[in-house]
């Protein structure tokens, strides 16, 4: 089976930079995945890590360790509107994007 | 146009009912999705089309019963629901389903069964 954590809340200022992390064990491994969620609105696409190392897109950058089954999503110069649930989503076979979301972390950006 | 549109946003249903919800792109994606999404939770993937045929069926009670009618298009069909079926069920595309590529969500319908 596969299983993915993340912590379930984060809380910080405007301005800081915060990190979610992501652990998983899946059977297989293809890549791990980003996604923005906002209350009522629809999961969006924030970054993909296929091989180990450091991805960045903005102010949103997202780190693989394949060997410690870990990841994370770094945001920085956090702003009001980052305020949203973040998952992590794991593909463990070659059909790409059938994959697993992790139980989502819930970033509350305060003034 | 990236845009993945849902019809109906809301819908109510009783337990008798039939009702299908729907998803359409214009992205020329060749990979579309069902998810189903409760309250505080992550999405759950239950159906993917690949190039029109159906890839991955997470085994999904046969009350939902999804159809690809061409590449822009995706159904999901509903009969005899039950309460515990209420949710937010979301379609999603993405250019091709054996590459890494993003995935687009619509805004889903938000279903609740009575």
């Amino acid at each position: 089976g596969q299983s993915l954590e993340q912590p379930s809340e984060v809380t910080a200022v405007e301005g800081a930079i915060v990190q979610i992390n992501c652990t998983y064990q899946t059977s297989g491994f293809y890549g791990l995945s980003w996604y923005q969620q906002h209350d009522g609105g629809a999961p969006t696409f924030l970054s993909y890590n296929g091989l180990d190392g450091l991805e960045e897109t903005g102010r949103f950058s997202s780190f693989l360790s394949r060997s410690d089954s870990y990841g994370y999503l770094l945001l920085q110069e956090l702003q009001m509107k980052d305020s949203a649930s973040y998952f992590c989503a794991v593909s463990w076979d070659n059909y790409g994007q059938n994959f697993v979301f992790g139980p989502g972390t819930r970033l509350s950006v305060l003034p | 146009d990236t845009e993945v549109t849902q019809t109906p946003k809301h819908l109510v249903m009783g337990m008798t009912n039939k009702k299908s919800l729907k998803c359409e792109q214009h992205m020329g994606h060749r990979a579309m999705y069902w998810y189903k999404q409760k309250a505080k939770k992550p999405p759950e993937l239950m159906f993917v089309y690949s190039y029109e045929k159906l890839s991955i069926n997470e085994s999904v009670p046969s009350r939902f019963s999804p159809e690809c009618p061409n590449s822009s298009l995706l159904n999901l069909h509903l009969h005899a629901l039950q309460p515990e079926d209420s949710a937010l069920y979301l379609c999603a595309s993405s250019q091709d389903a054996r590459q890494n590529t993003e995935a687009f969500f619509g805004q889903g319908t938000r279903l609740t069964v009575v």
